[in-house]
């Protein structure tokens, strides 16, 4: 499977401030999304990133608030705008691989966020 | 019924011990199903995918119930190292991938 990395692995940040999550594959792939874990919590898709297009948000969550970047097939950032404690939480990228009807994705080891 | 149901546990069980743990799920359309593993402050790994009636990987047997639309994960023979929550993760409407709220295992000496 891929290697993904994922920088920072953690921050502290203020509220009010942004922090922008990058996430990095060794290999091209089409479909990267990003998703929240909060504390205590299963995960939470926040939007899927196609290179060559906007994002495609979920439901409760807002390019205003997460913009999401996605400029070549390796690479993808998600930034956290005008923070606040309730986005302290494991942000994670994962990819899409396989082919036909079978597809897996495969996860970043996250990026944990504390807003103070 | 939510799109994907687990029971949280946590299951304490002996090393050695049998456990299985279900999960229900709600589109009927679903044709792939995923158990994850994640161990504590890490990232989900996936540990077995279903396409068909089930799948067996060592230790861990991964069945398919479509009538009754659950899938089961049983792990044979416990180890300490199998400590961990699990995920039982399903496609939904959308074609999303919908998680459980994860199944909390652990392996006592």
């Amino acid at each position: 499977s891929a290697v993904i990395s994922q920088k920072p692995s953690r921050d502290i940040c203020q509220r009010g401030t942004s922090l922008t999550i990058q996430c990095q594959v060794d290999s091209q792939v089409t479909m990267m999304f990003w998703y929240r874990q909060q504390p205590g919590q299963s995960l939470t898709l926040i939007a899927t990133a196609n290179q060559g297009s906007e994002a495609t948000y979920e439901s409760g969550f807002v390019i205003d608030k997460f913009p999401i970047s996605r400029p070549n097939l390796t690479f993808s950032t998600l930034t956290v705008s005008n923070m606040s404690p309730e986005d302290s939480s494991i942000y994670l990228c994962s990819v899409e691989e396989g082919g036909g009807s079978s597809y897996e994705q495969y996860f970043g080891p996250g990026t944990r966020l504390t807003v103070t | 019924r939510k799109e994907v149901e687990q029971d949280p546990g946590p299951f304490n069980v002996p090393e050695g011990a049998t456990v299985a743990f279900n999960c229900t799920y709600s589109n009927s359309a679903s044709q792939s199903f995923f158990w994850y593993r994640q161990d504590c402050r890490k990232e989900p790994k996936l540990l077995m995918s279903v396409y068909s009636s089930g799948n067996e990987d060592g230790r861990f047997t991964a069945q398919l119930n479509r009538a009754s639309q659950y899938i089961s994960l049983l792990i044979r023979d416990s180890k300490l190292s199998d400590s961990a929550t699990y995920l039982c993760v399903v496609p939904g409407n959308t074609g999303k991938l919908i998680f459980g709220q994860g199944t909390t295992l652990q392996v006592k000496p």
